[in-house]
């Protein structure tokens, strides 16, 4: 069973924080890594997608990809009060593959 | 330009009774993905559509759940004779292309008494 593993928190940091997000997952083959953030009764959000190795940044949210130790994380700059919800990390198998497999998230509660 | 949308929103059903949850994709989107969510656990595929094709069932109960996507009209996940633990939030998401991400709708959430 290919898995995708978060540590389901919570993790509190300050307004104005980075707040770091891991992820690791067991399918070497995997291809594309995606962030999805989601509010409590809500639905997810995609907030960052990631294919290559190294950093990707986009505003506040930097997502971070290493294919040899099988790790994606999140970072989340300057935080908000209203960045507290719970990240999930979702990981797509290799060609030919198209479902998600998630985590089962990371809640995130920033305090101000 | 309208997101995914998905009706109803929430759907309460008696034990035995049929459940239909309705998903029209955004425009320009023919790849359909439905996953669901039972409390406290992460969101689990179920099955993927393309325009009158079923691509990948695998996530999907080998009873009782069946899924289309019409030429015409929405995505249709039907759960027939609903039991208790079918109790969940169901998300479609849809994108333009196999390789594109995955945008997600509001989702309905079901209940079963």
């Amino acid at each position: 069973q290919k898995e995708v593993e978060q540590n389901s928190g919570p993790l509190s940091v300050p307004e104005g924080a980075i707040a770091s997000l891991n992820c690791t997952y067991s399918d070497r083959g995997s291809q594309s890594f995606f962030w999805y953030r989601q509010y409590s009764g809500k639905s997810p959000e995609l907030i960052m997608s990631i294919y290559s190795n190294g950093d990707k940044e986009d505003g506040r949210f930097t997502a971070q990809l290493n294919k040899a130790s099988q790790y994606v994380s999140l970072l989340i700059r300057d935080s908000q009060p209203s960045d507290s919800a719970t990240y999930l990390c979702a990981v797509k198998e290799g060609k030919g593959f198209q479902k998600l497999v998630f985590g089962t998230g990371t809640r995130l509660l920033v305090s101000p | 330009n309208a997101g995914v949308m998905q009706n109803p929103r929430h759907l309460v059903r008696r034990r035995g009774q049929e459940a239909r949850l309705r998903c029209s994709p955004m425009k320009g989107h023919s790849h359909v993905y439905w996953y669901r969510q039972l409390p406290e656990e992460g969101l689990k595929f179920m099955v993927y559509l393309q325009k009158e094709n079923i691509i990948d069932e695998s996530g999907m109960p080998k009873e009782r759940f069946s899924a289309e996507f019409p030429k015409e009209g929405p995505s249709i996940l039907r759960i027939q004779q609903v039991v208790r633990g079918d109790s969940a939030a169901y998300f479609c998401a849809s994108s333009p292309n196999r390789d594109y991400e995955q945008y997600f709708g509001p989702g309905t959430r079901l209940t079963v008494t």
